[in-house]
């Protein structure tokens, strides 16, 4: 089975740059979260999304960040304008709805993203 | 509100020795617990879980943790360490409700010596 696809797997702009990061999680899952780690700050939940609808975006920096999720199979994470306190592995997570939070979520590998 | 406390975030073994990774947990909630491990420039994957069956579960490559209520604690464990165990551990704490939203530790750094 596939599992969470990320693209791109690197990304290397300069800042002021606007920069899309996409992510289609596993068929059937309905819960969609973006993760930001860093060696400072660790795992950070940025947004999470339920049946396409965002549910919690407090974890996001700043205005310059944003998230869609326009159907069950597809997300992005946009940065814009980008700064280099941006470069970070973005990661992008999905897991089935129900169970009252027994469910585990499942990773993709990431996207190494360096702001120049 | 819902937490996991990781002890030590550098943790040093030699192999074919015990490994023991150290979580604490917090929850209003009889809580649901996952272990995660990641590899070099990979994502997170799944270890083990508890969700309220079995206290004492039984992962991937060998590693099982204990769910101890009394304590407070979801210790993960391997008898015996291997090289390929060198990774980064993460224990996580459901956040409760409808939501599959974790609560992540700040992780271990396992190093295996030869």
């Amino acid at each position: 089975d596939a599992g969470v696809i990320q693209s791109p797997r690197h990304e290397v702009t300069e800042m002021g740059q606007e920069v899309t990061l996409r992510c289609k999680p596993i068929s059937g899952h309905n819960s969609l979260f973006w993760y930001r780690q860093t060696m400072m700050r660790g795992l950070e939940l940025l947004i999470y999304f339920n049946n396409n609808v965002p549910i919690d975006d407090s974890g996001m920096p700043e205005d310059r960040f944003s998230a869609k999720m326009p159907n069950a199979s597809f997300s992005t994470l946009k940065i814009q304008p980008s700064e280099p306190r941006d470069s970070a592995v973005y990661f992008c997570a999905s897991s089935p709805l129900g169970g009252g939070g027994n469910q585990p979520q499942h990773f993709g590998d990431g996207t190494r993203l360096s702001i120049l | 509100a819902q937490s996991v406390t990781q002890l030590g975030s550098h943790v040093s073994v030699s192999e074919g020795a015990l490994v023991l990774l150290r979580c604490n947990y917090s929850s209003s909630v009889p809580p649901y617990l996952f272990w995660y491990v990641q590899y070099p420039n990979q994502g997170l994957q799944l270890l083990l879980k508890y969700t309220s069956a079995a206290t004492l579960v039984k992962g991937i490559n060998g590693f099982e943790a204990e769910f101890k209520k009394s304590e407070t604690s979801f210790h993960l464990t391997k008898p015996s360490a291997h090289m390929s165990d060198a990774a980064e551990y993460f224990c996580a704490v459901s956040a409760g409700g409808a939501t599959n939203k974790l609560i992540f530790g700040t992780g271990t750094l396992l190093a295996v010596q030869p």
